[in-house]
């Protein structure tokens, strides 16, 4: 199984600045097939990225993702104020499908 | 628009049986592969199972914590998609989100607002 780690925990930021959310695969993530999501309070997730980095439909650009093998980075180019949120990484080369732990992303 | 309604949920005890649905709607139902996620209260998220379509072989995989004890299944007549959950664990508590399923396998592009499932004696 493909243990996927996700750092930091939390992220505390101002609107208008750059987030950068990495995940970690316990062995290589084959042909990029990690996606991400985004979760706010009482909700339920949202697809924001997959194979890496192509966003899902009606993503705005500020999303965008990259990475390749290993290691993988979520990045919010300026933060608004609906982005504040729990973003999840999975996987979905192998076989159990596996979920990051978990960021959230505060407003400092 | 894709609209999807979820119900079942509540209340079990330890050892009993629940049945999840899921209604469909604005979709390609028939030729959607559709899944299962939960989250524990407070915890992140697991993958339960998947069900492809029957144009596609109709297979179902389940993640282990689950397997034998919970089945996936659809009525494309209906647009439905089931989770039945039996021999319930206290450890199966959690909100259960119907899903379907794009841009790859076990990818979740469409989420149901979920069903809370609680496993308490």
């Amino acid at each position: 199984e493909i243990v996927l780690t996700q750092s930091p925990g939390t992220l505390s930021l101002s609107p208008g600045e750059r987030a950068a959310l990495s995940c970690w695969a316990s062995q290589t993530v084959g042909s990029n097939f990690l996606a991400w999501y985004q979760q706010k309070p009482g909700q339920a997730p949202r697809l924001l990225m997959y194979g890496a980095s192509s966003r899902a439909t009606g993503i705005p650009d500020r999303f965008s993702g990259s990475g390749s093998g290993t290691e993988f980075t979520l990045t919010i180019s300026r933060l608004e104020p609906e982005d504040f949120a729990v973003y999840y990484c999975q996987q979905y080369d192998s076989s159990p499908p596996t979920f990051g732990q978990g960021t959230k992303v505060e407003i400092k | 628009e894709v609209q999807l309604e979820k119900s079942g949920g509540g209340l079990v005890k330890p050892g009993g049986s629940l049945r999840l649905s899921c209604a469909i709607s604005g979709y390609n139902f028939i030729a959607a592969w559709m899944g299962w996620v939960r989250q524990a209260p407070g915890k992140g998220l697991e993958w339960v199972g998947r069900i492809k379509s029957k144009a596609d072989g109709g297979a179902i995989d389940y993640v282990a914590p689950v397997k034998g004890r919970f089945t996936i299944s659809r009525d494309d007549s209906k647009t439905t998609l089931y989770l039945q959950m039996n021999s319930l664990k206290i450890e199966d508590t959690a909100v259960y989100f119907c899903t379907t399923i794009g841009y790859g396998d076990f990818v979740a592009d469409n989420w149901g607002q979920g069903a809370l499932v609680t496993v308490s004696s």
